[in-house]
């Protein structure tokens, strides 16, 4: 089981918001930045979030990062096809003084 | 352009090593740390540890610390990997990435396309 918690899957329409949740606790997510991956069928995980809310050069600001004590929420507004992937969440763990990630969450648009 | 390219499949028995090379380019190898990140067919990621080029500090998975080292060659600004002991549940396709941050957390801005090592008998 990971450390961070993310639901399996989420679905929603072309051109409709959708949320990812990512649990964790004060050791984790609660005291350190947070990133979100996308991760196309047979790709590496690509960055699309950093230190919580960052969006690195060449991501489009329909996706956005939040965080809130011990959780974490990626959104993706004005879905598309292409946006189908595993989306994962990774921060650093303090206890576990290990790199952790979610189990991430298939986004299907419907 | 960033680039981290990453050596050839390898096909493994058990109990042998795999060593992964990932060759870095379009940025100055030494002012970042190398991470290397594991995912088993169909399953999540899993963190193995990361490398200062700087200057060769290292940070291990707990559960791999007695299987697995990490090396930079700061000449060829290329990092090493080297998986010992190898076990079926080991099969899985390898990553290096690049750690964009300073801070301890998950900022891995880029990735090598992977290395797929297969440990069967």
């Amino acid at each position: 089981h990971s450390v961070l918690t993310q639901p399996p899957s989420v679905s929603a329409a072309p051109g409709q918001r959708v949320t990812i949740s990512c649990s964790g606790s004060s050791s984790n997510i609660g005291n350190n930045y947070v990133s979100w991956y996308q991760q196309l069928p047979g790709t590496a995980p690509k960055l699309l979030i950093y230190e919580n809310s960052q969006r690195p050069s060449g991501i489009p600001d329909r996706f956005s990062g939040s965080k809130s004590g011990t959780s974490a929420t990626l959104g993706i507004a004005g879905l598309q096809t292409g946006d189908e992937a595993v989306y994962y969440c990774g921060t650093w763990d303090t206890s576990l003084s290990a790199v952790v990630f979610g189990g991430g969450t298939r986004l299907t648009v419907l | 352009q960033v680039q981290l390219v990453q050596s050839g499949p390898e096909v493994k028995k058990p109990g042998a090593s795999v060593r992964i090379s990932c060759k870095a380019s379009g940025y100055t190898f030494t002012a970042y740390s190398t991470a290397w990140v594991r995912q088993a067919p169909g399953q999540g990621l899993e963190w193995m540890g990361w490398i200062s080029a700087y200057n060769g500090n290292t940070k291990t998975a707990q559960n791999l610390q007695d299987r697995f080292t990490m090396t930079t060659d700061t000449s060829t600004s290329t990092a090493y990997m080297e998986l010992r002991s190898l076990r079926s549940d080991d099969t899985a396709v390898y990553y290096c990435a690049r750690d964009g941050a300073t801070v301890a957390t998950a900022h891995y801005d880029y990735w090598g396309q992977g290395t797929l090592v297969t440990v069967s008998s």
